[in-house]
């Protein structure tokens, strides 16, 4: 079945690196669009980068422009975001996503999350 | 930057109402609208793209409308497994942005 699946979370000190991965399976994974999007505690969705099928083309949120880069494998059918200069803001639960085919711009398929922490 | 606002910020309600969940865009959207239900400790799933187009396999008693600037997901009969933080989302390219309303959480009445 199509599935997602997060790993690489973890306590991370202030202004530290950490790089989360995406395992994808059950689909083409070269032919999607694919995103990153996180959940701080109690709050709602925020979207913070999107990477073209192809790694083509990449585009991110302004919380994270310059501190965070989206790459892929296809490969590998696997997804990262590394996170540079980290701060006690980006403490989420960070989701990759599957961009769906066709024009209509949504995320139709969601891995269960991985927790980012960033505390001295 | 295109904002989404939605309302109300949450809501009770019984199962067996009929509910509305109203997102307004500060500017019109072009490229549709989506709907994402999340329930808690759960990744979002999404419901309706392209303002009104049901996802295979959701239930019949949600729908998605509006157009431009305000756009409504409705449930017309809530069920006890409707409860949950609905979401609404929209992608703009000038800038290459995509962003969530801030939600609406159903609550047990």
């Amino acid at each position: 079945q199509v599935q997602l699946e997060e790993s690489g979370g973890g306590v991370v000190q202030p202004g530290r690196s950490l790089r989360l991965s995406c395992a994808a399976s059950g689909f083409t994974f070269s032919s999607y669009g694919m995103h990153w999007v996180r959940q701080a505690p109690g709050k709602g969705l925020e979207w913070v980068a999107v990477i073209w099928y192809d790694g083509g083309n990449k585009f991110y949120g302004d919380s994270v422009k310059g501190r965070f880069a989206i790459s892929r494998d296809n490969t590998k059918n696997t997804l990262y975001l590394q996170m540079n200069s980290l701060r006690a803001e980006d403490t989420a639960v960070y989701y990759c996503a599957r961009e769906s085919l066709g024009f209509s711009s949504t995320m139709d398929v969601w891995g269960q999350g991985t927790t980012v922490t960033v505390s001295s | 930057a295109i904002q989404l606002t939605q309302s109300p910020s949450s809501l009770s309600a019984s199962v067996g109402d009929r509910v509305t969940v109203t997102c307004r865009a500060s500017q019109g959207i072009t490229s549709g609208l989506a709907w994402y239900q999340q329930k808690p400790g759960r990744a979002p799933k999404l419901l309706i793209s392209d303002d009104s187009s049901m996802v295979s396999g959701v239930p019949s008693r949600f729908s998605g409308g509006g157009s431009g600037t305000v756009f409504t997901l409705t449930i017309s009969s809530l069920q006890p497994e409707d409860f949950a933080t609905y979401y609404c989302q929209q992608f703009n390219n000038h800038p290459y942005t995509y962003t969530f309303g801030q939600g609406t959480k159903v609550e047990i009445k």
